[in-house]
């Protein structure tokens, strides 16, 4: 069963910031939060991971609350091509995890 | 990132014959990829975990006889759907794990869209 819940679906305007939030209220200590995004039509696409820190790299920011019970993943400047299916996860970063998705939630920026 | 392929992208069958899905990692080995599916407006559905030389890893409901797994080199896995009915019409997504390290890298590959007519 997938660990974490989201908003079934969210509008943004083109150009500006996406904030998507995921619950993950039974994460446990060793348990990586990890993004990824599908595009209609294409497979899923890794988008960032984290731990407990904040992270940013090339694609967007993930913030991860003290408690780690929830997080936000930011596209910072969303644009038409952002437009996808965000899934957030909570996963082992050992070998022995696989990658269960819940519903996700369905981006749409809009021009 | 790493890459995967699968190929073919598209394919369209009678009902009643058996269809192969290859995945292949291309600058990586992968000893664990993993094959979904998704019906429309639906979540990916984890199918079976594949393990180079061993036999896969089913997920409860999913039929072992119909959904050939086989895993034989440390680049490729393939799924054949034996005895394809309309039902199994779907889009099969494969994933190959990376181990980088120490830690857990899944790649996916960009699907394979299956229609049974």
């Amino acid at each position: 069963d997938a660990k974490t819940t989201q908003p079934t679906s969210m509008d943004c305007a083109e150009g500006r910031a996406a904030n998507l939030p995921c619950n993950h209220s039974t994460i446990s200590g060793n348990e990586y939060v990890y993004w990824y995004r599908q595009i209609h039509s294409q497979g899923p696409q890794y988008i960032i991971h984290g731990l407990k820190n904040n992270e940013t790299n090339e694609m967007a920011s993930l913030i991860i609350t003290e408690d780690r019970k929830s997080s936000t993943l930011i596209l910072p400047h969303a644009t038409l091509r952002d437009t996808a299916v965000y899934y957030c996860i909570v996963l082992l970063k050992t070998s022995y995890d696989k990658v269960i998705f819940g519903p996700g939630t369905s981006l749409s920026v809009i021009p | 990132g790493a890459v995967v392929s699968q190929h073919p992208s598209r394919v369209i069958c009678k009902s009643g014959t058996s269809v192969k899905i290859e995945c292949r990692s291309l600058d990586f080995q992968a000893t664990t990829m993993f094959w979904y599916r998704q019906f429309p407006k639906q979540s990916l559905m984890l199918m079976a975990t594949s393990n180079e030389g061993s036999k896969a890893t089913y997920e409860q409901g999913v039929e072992k006889d119909k959904f050939l797994i086989n895993h034989a080199s440390l680049t490729l896995s393939t799924l054949t759907v034996t005895s394809a009915h309309p039902e199994d019409s779907s889009f099969y997504i494969c994933s190959a794990r990376r181990l980088a390290l120490g830690y857990n890298e899944q790649f996916f590959g960009p699907g394979t869209r299956l229609t049974v007519l």
